[in-house]
């Protein structure tokens, strides 16, 4: 159980184009949604908490105008990058908990290449 | 503010060895610990929580954590490690009132190599 799917494992796109990344809860409810960025060799950075229905919650330094959060349902988080440069290029990791204590599962994660 | 350390950056182990990755964190109130296990590309693993309770947690693939309030530690181990357990070891500890809203701060990393 608890299972998180992240799509696409892989974009290449490029600078100035708009990429969208899907999280997915396959078999829970996620009231709560986490976005994370990873650089090579280092631990996760929080970008950004959303629940469902409300607006996101961005952490201090992170562009909402440039990483756009959408928690739709309760099944269903996006992240898009906008007009997106090289230095946008990472690896990014969503995450989903369920209602009261539950631990945050993981999606696969994207890598994210703008040439 | 929580934060986690974990201060073996890179342990090498033989195979069939014991493994012990040490955690500590700081946290004024009781925290939520959490072992996640990354190999490499993919994303993060769950392998134990701890929320309450009994103080030793066992976790999947053989694992287990003792969470020791008074060393503020949530220390991992595994009794015989297999050459499939290298990868990348995160300790993490959530912060909030338990409900939806709580946030996790990661540990930096233990990367994990197995001899053969």
């Amino acid at each position: 159980g608890a299972v998180v799917s992240q799509h696409p494992s892989w974009v290449i796109c490029k600078s100035g184009t708009s990429v969208k990344i899907e999280c997915r809860s396959l078999d829970f409810q996620a009231t709560t949604m986490f976005w994370y960025r990873q650089f090579p060799k280092q631990s996760l950075m929080l970008m950004a908490t959303s629940n469902e229905g409300s607006k996101a919650t961005y952490e201090q330094g992170v562009e909402k105008d440039k990483f756009l959060i959408n928690h739709a349902s309760l099944t269903l988080s996006t992240l898009t990058v906008t007009s997106a440069h090289p230095e946008d290029s990472s690896f990014y990791i969503c995450s989903a908990k369920g209602q009261g204590r539950q631990p945050q599962h993981f999606g696969d994660g994207t890598r994210l290449s703008i040439l | 503010a929580q934060s986690v350390t974990q201060p073996d950056i890179h342990i090498t182990v033989s195979e069939g060895a014991s493994l012990e990755l040490r955690c500590n964190y700081s946290y004024g109130a009781t925290p939520y610990l959490f072992w996640y296990v990354q190999s490499p590309g993919q994303g993060l693993q769950l392998l134990l929580k701890y929320f309450s309770g009994d103080t030793l947690v066992q976790g999947i693939k053989g694992f287990e954590a003792e969470f020791k309030r008074s060393q503020s530690s949530f220390n991992l181990r595994k009794p015989s490690v297999h050459w499939s357990d290298a990868a990348e070891y995160f300790c993490a500890v959530g912060a909030g009132s338990g409900g939806s809203n709580y946030k996790l701060t990661f540990g930096k990393g233990t990367l994990l190599t197995v001899n053969p």
